[in-house]
């Protein structure tokens, strides 16, 4: 079973400063299967990037994924107010699929 | 557009089961799998299981293998998940996502479980 450790817990960042997210695995993900989500509050997730690198239709392009094997990082380049919510990588190379912990990007 | 409407909000008592519907829409129902996932309050999501639309097949989390069963119907463009023996720590969201193969492009809006005596 892959373990998804999330880093950090939160981000607490000002408008238009970049984040940084790391997802790291605790062995290969296969293929690079690797995907991250956005959670608001009272909303289900929202796929951002899979693949470890595409981003999903309609993403803003500010929004990038990158790595590959065990360590995966999630860029969001310019933040603006509404990014702030909960930030999920999931495995999808192996059963069972598991999700990180989570990383909270708070706005300032 | 593809959409996925989960069924309203339950409480059930402990010992009791609850059933939850998806009814999907904006696309062919039996090209895609669909996968139930849920999230207890302050815990991250955890996946329960997936069923092949086509060929109605689940697949179970070893975790819920005993307490779970996921069906469809096709005719209603509908999956279900149904899980028994419920306890005060199965309260939570629990969601529907469609399935490409196990990647989670669209979820449903999610069912509020609550397990209370």
């Amino acid at each position: 079973e892959i373990v998804l450790t999330q880093s950090p817990g939160t981000l607490s960042l000002s408008p238009g400063e970049r984040a940084t997210l790391s997802c790291r695995a605790s062995q290969s993900v296969g293929r690079n299967y690797l995907a991250w989500y956005q959670q608001k509050p009272g909303q289900a997730p929202r796929l951002l990037i899979s693949d470890a690198s595409s981003r999903a239709t309609g993403i803003a392009d500010r929004f990038s994924g990158s790595g590959s094997g065990t360590d995966f990082t999630l860029t969001i380049s310019r933040l603006e107010p509404e990014d702030s919510a909960v930030y999920l990588c999931q495995q999808y190379a192996d059963a069972p699929i598991n999700f990180g912990g989570g990383t909270k990007v708070e706005i300032k | 557009q593809v959409q996925l409407v989960q069924s309203g909000a339950e409480v059930k008592k402990p010992g009791a089961s609850v059933k939850v519907s998806c009814k999907a829409s904006g696309y062919t129902f039996t090209t895609y799998a669909m996968h139930w996932v849920r999230q207890a309050p302050g815990q991250r999501l955890e996946w329960m299981g997936w069923i092949d639309a086509a060929n109605g097949d689940p697949k179970y989390s070893q975790n819920f293998q005993d307490r779970v069963t996921i069906t469809r119907d096709t005719s209603a463009t509908t999956a279900y998940m149904e899980l028994s023996s419920l306890t005060s720590e199965d309260t939570a969201m629990y969601y529907c996502a469609r399935g490409e193969q196990w990647l989670m492009r669209y979820w449903g809006q999610g069912t509020l479980v609550t397990v209370s005596s």
